[in-house]
């Protein structure tokens, strides 16, 4: 099938802290992965994406890597900030026009 | 330049009435897409356009749910009989092609009493 899992949220982290969000896909062929964010009150907005196998995508200090082997694009911060504090989604797409996305992860950046 | 944007940023109406819902894309992106997004759930796709025509509108969940671009621009979503599990809010997006990165408006949160 087509489908997109993310781990549940929240996370709450303490500044400085390091963050993982896990995401996994299922697909046939090879799709562009991405992870949107959702700053509170804001609409979402593309943080990064990677379109082939073990390309790296990066923004911001928050980096993901695409693994084949592994079917995972786990997005990764080295140091969180209370500024980090949003809703991070996990999408792919599907060759096509449709996007796939998952539930959403809530973070919790505490000062 | 601008943005997506969409309007109202809210609404609220009452169970049986008729809501449209307004996107305007990014200028010369020829691809919008709409989504629903329920409380503390995912994105769920329901429609997207390419130029003014609709390819697939498997997405919308009932026929309550209609939408149309006119001009290749703005797109309307037309929900009829609103019934109160269409609650949500509704986020529109655009690309310059189909596969292209999606940018998206800051929804319209639909309320159904």
């Amino acid at each position: 099938g087509n489908s997109v899992t993310q781990m549940e949220g929240p996370v709450t982290l303490s500044e400085e802290a390091f963050l993982t969000i896990n995401c996994t896909y299922t697909a046939t062929g090879y799709p562009s992965l991405f992870w949107y964010v959702q700053y509170p009150g804001e609409g979402l907005q593309l943080l990064l994406k990677a379109t082939k196998a073990d390309d790296k995508g990066s923004n911001k200090g928050f980096e993901a890597t695409y693994r084949k082997e592994t079917t995972s694009f786990h997005l990764e911060k080295g140091s969180v900030q209370v500024s980090d504090s949003a809703v991070y989604f996990c999408a792919r797409n599907t060759g096509g026009f449709k996007t796939i996305f998952g539930a959403g992860t809530r973070l919790f950046v505490k000062a | 330049g601008a943005g997506v944007s969409q309007s109202p940023s809210n609404k609220v109406t009452e169970k049986g009435k008729d809501v449209e819902l307004r996107c305007d894309p990014i200028s010369g992106h020829t691809a919008l897409y709409w989504y629903r997004q329920s409380l503390g759930q995912g994105l769920e796709f329901l429609i997207y356009f390419q130029g003014n025509s609709a390819p697939d509108k498997s997405g919308l969940p009932s026929d309550r749910f209609s939408a149309e671009r006119t001009g290749g621009s703005v797109s309307t979503l037309t929900i009829q009989r609103t019934q109160q599990e269409d609650s949500a809010v509704y986020l529109c997006a655009s690309s310059l092609i189909i596969t292209d990165t999606q940018y998206f408006g800051p929804g319209t949160r639909l309320t159904v009493l």
